[in-house]
C-alpha cells in the first residue's frame, strides 16, 4: 500500500501567490482531512470530507482557504492569496469509515513557506 | 469544548529507563483515543489506539496506552526507552459515532540521554 500521498513535500512562494496543495488518500478510504501544523497553534484540523463531501470546514481559517475533493482518489488546498502566516506544514490523513472511528493514516506533509 | 491535554513539554529520560507520557482528555461522552509520533521533519505515525473493550492496549514498537474513565486519562507507557525513540507524541481524541476529526494535544517532546 501506497500510503497517503501529497505534493509538493515543499513549497516557497511569495506573498500573494496562490498555493494549491495535494493529497491522494489510501485507495479504499471514503474520509479525507486536512490538517495545519504550526509552532504556535499545534495540529488543527482544517477540513474533512466523507465520500468525498465537505462535512466541517470550520477549522479554515478565512476565505483565502479552500479545499476541492472531486473525486475518491484526489483533493486540493488552496490558498489564494498567500500571507506569511500561513507558512505552516499541513498533513493530508485519510481514513475508512463505517459505523464507528477508523484510524487516520497521515501523508507526510507539505512544508509551505512564504515570504 | 472537547480538548485533550498533553500537560509536558519536554521530557526527558535516560536510555533503558521507563517513560510515561501524560494525556488527560475532556469530551461528554468517552472518546476514541490514540498516540501517535512524530520524528523530525517526518509525518504522524500510529503508535495506538483506543475504542472500547480493554483498557490497556497495545501499540507497535513496545509502547502501551492505559485508559483511564476516572481519571480522564490515557497515558503512554514504554517500559525500556531506546535512543530512537526520541521524537514529538502526540495524544489525540475523536467523538465517536463515524467519521470525524481529530482533535490534538499540543504534543511532548521526548529527549533521550545517553
Amino acid at each position: 500500500d501506497a500510503g497517503v500521498i501529497q505534493s509538493p513535500r515543499h513549497e516557497v512562494t511569495e506573498m500573494g501567490q496562490e498555493v494549491t496543495l495535494r493529497c491522494k488518500p489510501i485507495s479504499g478510504h471514503n474520509s479525507l482531512f486536512w490538517y495545519r501544523q504550526t509552532m504556535m497553534r499545534g495540529l488543527e484540523l482544517l477540513i474533512y470530507f466523507n465520500n468525498n463531501v465537505p462535512i466541517d470546514d470550520s477549522g479554515m481559517p478565512e476565505d483565502r482557504f479552500s479545499a476541492k475533493m472531486p473525486n475518491a482518489s484526489f483533493s486540493t488546498l488552496k490558498i489564494q492569496p498567500s500571507e506569511p502566516r500561513d507558512s505552516a506544514v499541513y498533513f493530508c490523513a485519510s481514513s475508512r469509515v463505517g459505523a464507528t472511528q477508523e484510524t487516520q493514516y497521515f501523508g507526510p506533509g507539505t512544508r509551505l513557506l512564504v515570504l | 469544548a472537547q480538548s485533550v491535554t498533553q500537560p509536558d513539554i519536554h521530557i526527558t529520560v535516560s536510555e533503558g529507563a521507563s517513560l510515561e507520557l501524560r494525556c488527560n482528555y475532556s469530551y461528554g461522552a468517552t472518546p476514541y483515543l490514540f498516540w501517535y509520533v512524530q520524528s523530525p521533519g517526518q509525518g504522524l505515525q500510529l503508535l495506538l489506539k483506543y475504542f472500547s473493550g480493554d483498557t490497556l492496549v497495545q501499540g507497535i514498537k513496545g509502547f502501551e496506552a492505559e485508559f483511564k474513565r476516572s481519571q480522564s486519562s490515557f497515558n503512554l507507557r514504554k517500559p525500556s526507552v531506546h535512543w530512537s525513540d526520541a521524537a514529538e507524541y502526540f495524544c489525540a481524541g475523536a467523538s465517536g459515532g463515524g467519521a470525524d476529526g481529530l482533535t490534538f494535544g499540543k504534543g511532548t517532546h521526548l529527549i533521550i540521554q545517553p
